[in-house]
């Protein structure tokens, strides 16, 4: 069964600070996997959308990486401001047109003054 | 700026009314999706279409039903609407390689 496994579950960080979020996934065949930014109350945004043959892609202060071989990703946040905080959602897509993606459960961020 | 909208944003109403949440599309996509979220929760897909007139159901049992007799319009309805429905409803289009687009989501109270 294709999932999508998120870590930590939440976080708190202070203003200015870094944090890396990680993401986990038995997808297959692998297609692309998005990093998605949801505040509260709101739909989720995209921040970025990885290919197999993409490693890093950086969108301002959000860097995410991809090991395809391995299975995972990571969302790099730098001096971390009180806007960031909301839930990140990785979210991954097999090949195939009739595929559904694949969500997982968030890591909700708190960064605090 | 996505082009896809859900209306209403708020909603409350009373137990056995029926409903209808509408989400738009004006991106030409061929695949949209209605999760259900409830609060700090994950979202839970409740159903998807591929197309017009194509429906189906997703990984989450839901009473509500769907239909896409348009492109660009996929509606949802609830014929009785109960508390246990109160939840957020999030809609969402993708095109074919394309990343999922939101919707802003519609806030369910049922009371």
């Amino acid at each position: 069964k294709n999932q999508v496994e998120q870590s930590p579950q939440s976080l708190i960080i202070l203003e200015g600070k870094n944090c890396t979020l990680q993401c986990n996934y038995t997808v297959s065949p692998f297609s692309n996997l998005r990093w998605y930014k949801q505040d509260t109350g709101r739909g989720p945004v995209s921040l970025t959308i990885m290919t197999f043959s993409e490693n890093t892609k950086s969108n301002g202060r959000y860097t995410a990486t991809l090991d395809a071989d391995t299975k995972q990703s990571s969302l790099h946040i730098t001096a971390s401001q009180l806007s960031d905080s909301a839930s990140y959602i990785c979210v991954v897509s097999a090949v195939g047109g009739s595929y559904i993606p694949t969500f997982g459960r968030g890591t909700s961020l708190i960064v605090h003054p | 700026e996505a082009d896809i909208y859900q209306t209403p944003r708020y909603l409350v109403i009373g137990t056995g009314k029926k409903i209808t949440l509408e989400c738009s599309q004006t991106m030409g996509h061929d695949k949209m999706y209605w999760y259900q979220q409830d609060p700090g929760m994950e979202l839970h897909l409740i159903h998807y279409s591929y197309g017009v007139n194509s429906t189906e159901k997703g990984d989450l049992s839901s009473e509500s039903t769907v239909s896409r007799i348009r492109t660009e319009h996929f509606p949802l309805t609830l014929e009785s609407a109960r508390p246990s429905h109160t939840s957020q409803y999030l809609c969402a289009s993708s095109g074919v390689l394309t990343e999922a687009f939101f919707g802003q989501g519609t806030r369910l109270t049922v009371v």
